[in-house]
């Protein structure tokens, strides 16, 4: 399968810092990455969409100058969660879709963030 | 209501034990369906795809989808400690933006 890498797997901030966390496709071009937020024994909460030259689309409820996401080549997208707060305190994880019709998914390993 | 609901668990099972897992969708427009496995603190991996209704078989996995009732199922045959991880249903009426099922946590006892 496709390889998609996440980076940092770990992080422990300051709050008030701001962290950047980089998804890139190692094997293919991914027009469409998207970004989650996991908290413990719960399901993936999408966050947003990150197209390729283009802004990203966020779901609601999600504070765009919050969570920037940039994604400025076909394979890297980073968001930037912006003066963190221990509330941004969780498990995020980047997936590319990939296949003839865009639809199976190849996630990153994830990065925890934990806001001090 | 969720669109996604699956079957909640824990699941614990012997090793060698047949596994199902299950979700039901209200969702008439999906027709992408997909199985993730994750391990505490990963990311998920695609273990299993299927478009439209049918069964699927890799190996000890068989997926099965009937669009009729709505429902999906994974099968996992002669079941091994390796494959105790949280189980994921998603499925997606357009590509890639799937809607993912709240997952389901499978021990598999040696």
């Amino acid at each position: 399968g496709a390889v998609v890498s996440q980076h940092p797997s770990r992080v422990i901030c300051k709050s008030g810092t701001s962290v950047k966390i980089e998804c890139r496709s190692l094997d293919f071009q991914a027009t469409t990455m998207f970004w989650y937020r996991q908290f413990p024994k719960q399901s993936l909460m999408l966050m947003a969409t990150s197209n390729e030259g283009s802004k990203a689309t966020y779901e609601q409820g999600v504070e765009k100058d919050k969570f920037l996401i940039n994604h400025a080549s076909l394979t890297l997208s980073t968001l930037t969660v912006t003066s963190a707060h221990p509330e941004d305190s969780s498990f995020y994880i980047c997936s590319a879709e990939q296949g003839a019709n865009n639809e199976k998914l190849f996630f990153g390993s994830g990065t925890q963030l934990s806001v001090l | 209501q969720k669109e996604v609901e699956q079957d909640p668990g824990p699941l614990s099972v012997p090793e060698g034990a047949i596994v199902s897992l299950n979700c039901t969708y209200s969702n008439s427009a999906f027709q992408y369906f997909m199985w993730y496995r994750q391990y505490s603190r990963k990311g998920p991996e695609l273990l299993m795809y299927t478009y439209s209704s049918g069964n699927k078989e890799d190996g000890r996995f068989t997926a099965q989808v009937d669009k009729s009732s709505k429902y999906i199922s994974l099968f996992i045959r002669d079941s091994q400690p390796s494959d105790s991880a949280t189980y994921l249903c998603a499925m997606s009426a357009t590509a890639g933006k799937s809607t993912f099922g709240d997952g389901t946590t499978l021990t598999v006892k040696p």
